[in-house]
């Protein structure tokens, strides 16, 4: 997978639920993304972090929590606070020095039913 | 902050003709524009980039050219193929904010 591993694949939430959506990478990057798509709006950025217990707000937070415990996690949460949360979820991961090497995980498709 | 614009949202062209897609950012500090290509339910992958200090870059049938002043830059693709149907998508960073800034996706559609 490239290095960055999303789980999963396909993602069902009931209207009031929280759900979180795995973003593992095994490259050593500091630095970690969370974006959501919607059909021609392009990526927007959610939360991003570049250190490990520290992260930042991107353009459309709200109803959206991340964590970063560990260097090669960073988790979302899609909070029943998020109003349209049905969207296609992309992590991605770059080094510090070097942020050139943007690398996007598979995705996570999350249809509230 | 950085905002991208990106133009056309959608591009139809025959095969073999070329394609063009073209970007303006507003950040004249950006530093560093990428190309990524997007086929349908999978990750975008870097297909080429550009960095300001350099004003055309050409990877066989793909070229990007960049134009500081004007703050624009655009994809060009040559000899297209029925492959090279995808959503492409800009972006813009400049270092010192951090983050990617993308546009809003062309829908490439090449025409057997």
């Amino acid at each position: 997978d490239g290095g960055i591993t999303q789980s999963p694949k396909y993602l069902f939430r009931k209207e009031g639920q929280n759900v979180t959506l795995s973003c593992e990478q095994n490259l050593n990057h500091d630095a970690m993304y969370w974006y959501r798509q919607d059909p021609g709006q392009g990526l927007r950025l959610i939360y991003y972090s570049q250190i490990v217990n520290d992260f930042q707000k991107g353009d459309i937070a709200e109803g959206y929590s991340v964590s970063r415990e560990k260097k090669e996690s960073f988790p979302l949460t899609v909070t029943s606070a998020q109003k349209n949360p049905t969207a296609f979820y992309l992590c991605a991961s770059s080094p510090i020095q070097d942020r050139y090497g943007y690398t996007f995980g598979s995705g996570t498709r999350l249809t509230v039913v | 902050g950085e905002n991208v614009e990106q133009h056309p949202s959608t591009l139809s062209v025959q095969e073999g003709d070329s394609a063009v897609i073209k970007c303006t950012y507003s950040d004249s500090a950006s530093n560093y524009f990428p190309w990524y290509k997007q086929e349908l339910g999978k990750r975008p992958q870097l297909i080429i980039d550009i960095r300001s200090n350099v004003g055309e870059k050409k990877d066989q049938r793909i070229a990007v050219t960049l134009n500081k002043t004007a703050k624009h830059f655009s994809l060009h693709i040559t000899e297209t193929q029925p492959e090279d149907s995808a959503v492409y998508f800009c972006a813009a960073l400049n270092f010192g904010n951090e983050k990617l800034t993308f546009g809003t996706g062309t829908r490439l559609t090449i025409i057997p």
